[in-house]
């Protein structure tokens, strides 16, 4: 079974604070996805990498950035955490190549920005 | 018009019902199509994956694709108060590119 954790599931963080958020996966997966998902929003895409040290922008990376250096870890960094970053995190992994892997998922870390 | 539309809900239906889930999409390129299932405070979990048109089933859970239409649909048989969850509809087109469904909330009631 592939898993894929998050470090935290729960966080409160202050305004202005630098936040990270890590995930890990143990499937030697190519591709790694961050999202986050709001209430009537769905998932949306913040940043996703597909090798080691290569990332691209997703719908709405503002405020957000990642670090690769592992296959196997994906950080996400809120660079100065605002309020409305306040949000459930959402890791997840495929394998590569280009068909319509499906994607599977962390639990998730809910983070509380104050 | 967003890409890919779903009913938010929420859904609430007795024991032993069948349930019918829908998305609309807009983008005749999407050709893979999944369902995930997410329990409150858990990330989503695959329930179904299907490629292009047709119908697949797996034990209670059937998933149906019309491309012609742009229509996909979830159908659960004998509900339990276990199937309670966020039910959300994605496709790609292949790639990296996956499209979610804001998600559906059903509640199974005993």
């Amino acid at each position: 079974d592939v898993k894929v954790t998050q470090s935290s599931r729960y966080l409160v963080k202050r305004t202005g604070e630098k936040v990270f958020l890590e995930c890990v996966q143990d499937m030697d997966h190519e591709n790694m996805f961050w999202y986050r998902q709001d209430p009537g929003l769905g998932l949306r895409l913040i940043y996703f990498s597909y090798d080691v040290k290569m990332k691209e922008k997703g719908d709405i990376p503002e405020g957000y950035s990642v670090s690769r250096e592992k296959k196997e870890r994906f950080s996400l960094i809120l660079e100065s955490a605002s309020t409305n970053q306040t949000s459930m995190y959402l890791c997840a992994s495929t394998p590569g190549g280009f068909r319509g892997e499906t994607q599977y998922f962390g639990p998730g870390t809910r983070l509380l920005v104050l | 018009q967003k890409e890919v539309e779903q009913d938010p809900g929420p859904l609430s239906v007795p024991e032993g019902a069948i349930v019918s889930l829908n998305c609309t999409y807009s983008n005749s390129a999407f050709q893979y199509f999944m369902w995930y299932r997410q329990y409150s405070r858990k990330g989503p979990e695959l329930l179904m994956y299907t490629y292009s048109s047709g119908n697949k089933e797996d034990g209670r859970f059937t998933a149906q694709v019309d491309k012609s239409s742009k229509y996909i649909s979830l159908f659960i048989r004998d509900s339990q108060p276990s199937d309670s969850a966020t039910y959300l509809c994605a496709m790609s087109a292949g790639g990296q590119n996956f499209v979610f469904g804001p998600g559906t909330r059903l509640s199974v009631l005993p």
